[in-house]
């Protein structure tokens, strides 16, 4: 597609419920990447995706964090039993990846997660 | 850990005047460092990106880096009320994920 795409846009649950976000990365971009973003806060990295490889799993903040990506393409994060702490905008990004790349990121609209 | 530090601000400026922003990074090691624009209520944008020590200019901004003193800054020149947002300096070392500082608010007041 013409941008990063995420859905839905806003969601709101209720605590220990499980939810999933859907990324739909830039046709092309070979590098996927999840951040969240307290309110006030930075950027905390959560998971990147390059290729076939092995993601990068480091920034999971627990393990009811969890991520896929289904044919090098569409990835989903999947929250299990969803904590207040967890309330956050989810964003994706995407990105051309070559070694010493200096492209930066794309970044979808996000997901605001609301978790009462 | 690796770090990216950026004060806070807000940081007033008013229009017509020269905004300048700066970040401090951890590693000695960085390669690339961009800034990215975040208006309120949306995902950041990328403005720039920058790898060699010294200026890179692109219209009214102007990426600055200096890799001994770890230090990175973007001037934005003849600032604008459009130009209010929080910027966010991001720094990557080979091919890891970016690391992000919490960012700078700017107010350009009309």
């Amino acid at each position: 597609g013409a941008g990063v795409s995420q859905s839905p846009s806003n969601k709101v649950t209720e605590k220990g419920k499980d939810v999933e976000l859907r990324c739909d990365p830039i046709s092309g971009h070979t590098a996927l990447y999840w951040y969240r973003q307290s309110l006030g806060q930075g950027l905390e990295f959560l998971i990147y995706f390059q290729g076939n490889s092995a993601p990068d799993k480091s920034g999971l903040p627990s393990d009811r964090f969890s991520a896929e990506r289904t044919g090098g393409s569409v990835s989903t994060l999947t929250i299990q039993r969803t904590q207040q702490e967890d309330s956050a905008v989810y964003l994706c990004a995407s990105s051309l990846a070559f070694r010493g790349n200096n492209y930066g990121y794309t970044f979808g609209s996000g997901t605001r997660l609301t978790v009462v | 850990q690796k770090e990216v530090e950026q004060n806070s601000g807000p940081l007033s400026v008013p229009e017509g005047a020269i905004a300048s922003l700066n970040c401090t990074y951890s590693d000695r090691g960085s390669q690339s460092f961009f800034w990215y624009r975040q208006y309120s209520g949306k995902s950041p944008e990328l403005i720039m990106f920058i790898y060699s020590n010294g200026d890179k200019e692109d219209g009214r901004f102007t990426a600055q880096l200096n890799k001994a003193s770890q230090y990175v800054s973007l001037l934005i020149r003849d600032s604008q009320p459009s130009d209010s947002a929080t910027y966010l300096c991001a720094v990557r070392s080979g091919n890891t994920p970016l690391v992000f500082g919490k960012g700078t608010r700017l107010s350009v007041i009309a």
